[in-house]
């Protein structure tokens, strides 16, 4: 079965706290993203990768960077957390969109709260 | 560019009655088209998809979407919800050429079905 994992469910940092989350995936998919979702925005895009080392900004990557030092891997890291970046991160994984018919395929997502 | 618009935040409904939840977007390229569930503290899951073919698509759960081109719609419906059905649901596309198949979400839609 399909399986993407992010380590924690609920965190609580301080302001300023470097704050690392981690997604791991089964599938040796090539593509991961990184997602956040806020009431009323739905999911905007912050980074995403297509392969091992490489990583491509999305819609709102300001005050995020990424690594992925292994395909099956994928962190977001929030360099000084504040409290705007208070959220729901969601973490996915896909093939390459073509050839078609495939899916993406998310985790169940990590409560992130800057106090 | 790409964006989508879902006309409805929240959608209210009595179990048994039929439901349509509704979606625009915009786009200059072609794009292949999406909708997911969201259940309460989960990740998102797909329902249905459209990537050529016919427009009348069927997803999980009885669940289908027409798309339409002329009016770039992509209207999910149900014609008999459950109470199992209360979720928040989202619209998505992703252009056909996209490196990585990233895709672009609409602000989502709470389906409340009441009893």
């Amino acid at each position: 079965d399909v399986k993407v994992t992010q380590s924690s469910r609920y965190l609580v940092k301080r302001t300023g706290e470097k704050v690392f989350l981690e997604c791991v995936q089964d599938m040796d998919h090539e593509n991961m993203f990184w997602y956040r979702q806020d009431p009323g925005l739905g999911l905007r895009l912050i980074y995403f990768s297509y392969d091992v080392k490489m990583k491509e900004k999305g819609d709102i990557p300001e005050g995020y960077s990424v690594s992925r030092e292994k395909k099956e891997r994928f962190s977001l890291i929030l360099e000084s957390a504040s409290t705007n970046q208070t959220s729901m991160y969601l973490c996915a994984s896909s093939p390459p969109l073509r050839p078609r018919g495939n899916t993406i395929y998310f985790g169940e997502g990590s409560w992130l709260t800057v106090v | 560019a790409q964006s989508v618009t879902q006309l409805d935040s929240q959608v209210p409904v009595f179990e048994e009655a039929p439901v349509e939840l509704r979606c625009n977007y915009s786009s200059s390229v072609s794009v292949y088209l999406f909708w997911y569930v969201q259940y309460p503290n989960q990740g998102l899951q797909l329902l249905l998809k459209y990537l050529s073919g016919s427009t009348l698509v069927k997803g999980i759960n009885g669940f289908e979407a027409e798309f339409n081109k002329s009016q770039t719609s992509f209207h999910l419906r149900k014609p008999s919800v459950h109470i199992s059905d209360t979720a928040e649901y989202f619209c998505a596309v992703s252009p056909i050429y996209n490196q990585g198949g990233k895709l672009i979400f609409g602000q989502g839609t709470e389906l409340s079905v009441k009893p």
